[in-house]
C-alpha cells in the first residue's frame, strides 16, 4: 500500500523566513514519482513539481526547492525567502498503481500561513 | 480557455435529494477522475476514467454513479445525498493513465447537505 505523511499540520512564518514542509513516503514499488501540490485560499489546486523515483536530483525553481531523498523515503519543499502569496495548503503526492490504472495517493497537507 | 472546468461551483441541497455535478477538460487527455476532499482537506479519489472506461472504484457507495459519454467529460450523480456527502468535489485529469503524468484539477464543487 502506498502512504504519504505529512506529519507538519500547519506552520506560521513572518514574511522573508524560509520554510521547509516535510513529506515522508511509503511505497513498495521500485518506480514511483512524487509530487506537490498548492492549494490557496481560493480553494484551486496547483500543480507543483514532479520527481521520479530514479532521480535524485534535487531542484530550484526561482524561491521554491525541492530535496528528494530516497534513503530517508522524503520529498521536502522549502519556500526562499516566504511571502504572504504563498500562504496555501500544500500537498505532498505519490503516484503510483492500483492494478493497470494509475492513482495518486495525497497527504493530508501541510497550511502554511505567511504573515507580514 | 479553462482547462478542466466543473459545474456547478456551489451545490446546496437537502438530505434525500438527487444532484449532478459535471465535468469537462479541454486538454485531449485520456484519463479523468473524482477526488473527495472532506473537511479536513484530506484528498481521496472516488473514481478514475480511461479513454471513458472504469479504471478506479474506490469503494464509493453506489449511490454516487460516474458516467463519462465521452474522454473530455466526466459526470457524477448522487442519488439520495447524505449529510455526510457534503464535502468539495474535484474532478482531474491527466494526459494518459500513467503514474507520472500530473493531474489538472477543476475548480472544486462545494457540496453541502442539510
Amino acid at each position: 500500500a502506498q502512504k504519504v505523511t505529512q506529519a507538519q499540520t500547519e506552520i506560521s512564518v513572518v514574511e522573508k523566513e524560509d520554510v521547509t514542509l516535510d513529506c515522508v513516503y511509503e511505497t513498495r514499488d521500485t518506480t514511483y514519482y512524487l509530487f506537490w501540490y498548492k492549494q490557496p485560499p481560493s480553494g484551486e489546486l496547483v500543480f507543483l513539481i514532479r520527481r521520479n523515483s530514479f532521480d535524485e536530483q534535487n531542484e530550484i525553481s526561482g524561491r521554491y526547492s525541492w530535496n528528494f531523498q530516497k534513503s530517508t523515503s522524503s520529498f521536502n519543499f522549502t519556500i526562499t525567502a516566504s511571502q504572504v502569496v504563498d500562504s496555501a495548503v500544500y500537498f505532498c503526492a505519490l503516484g503510483g498503481y492500483t492494478g493497470t490504472a494509475s492513482k495518486l495517493t495525497f497527504g493530508t497537507g501541510t497550511r502554511l500561513q505567511v504573515t507580514l | 480557455d479553462t482547462a478542466v472546468s466543473q459545474t456547478p461551483k456551489y451545490l446546496v441541497t437537502q438530505m434525500g435529494n438527487d444532484k449532478s455535478i459535471k465535468c469537462e477538460q479541454n486538454l485531449g487527455h485520456d484519463t479523468m477522475y473524482w477526488y473527495k476532499q472532506d473537511s479536513k482537506k484530506f484528498l481521496k479519489i472516488m473514481f478514475s476514467y480511461n479513454n471513458k472506461e472504469l479504471i478506479i472504484n474506490e469503494t464509493v457507495p453506489n449511490r454516487f454513479s460516474p458516467k463519462s459519454p465521452d474522454k473530455a467529460h466526466l459526470n457524477l450523480h448522487i442519488n439520495s445525498l447524505e449529510l455526510g456527502d457534503s464535502a468539495v468535489y474535484f474532478c482531474a485529469s491527466s494526459q494518459e493513465n500513467r503514474a507520472h503524468s500530473p493531474l489538472h484539477f477543476g475548480n472544486g464543487t462545494r457540496l453541502t447537505v442539510t
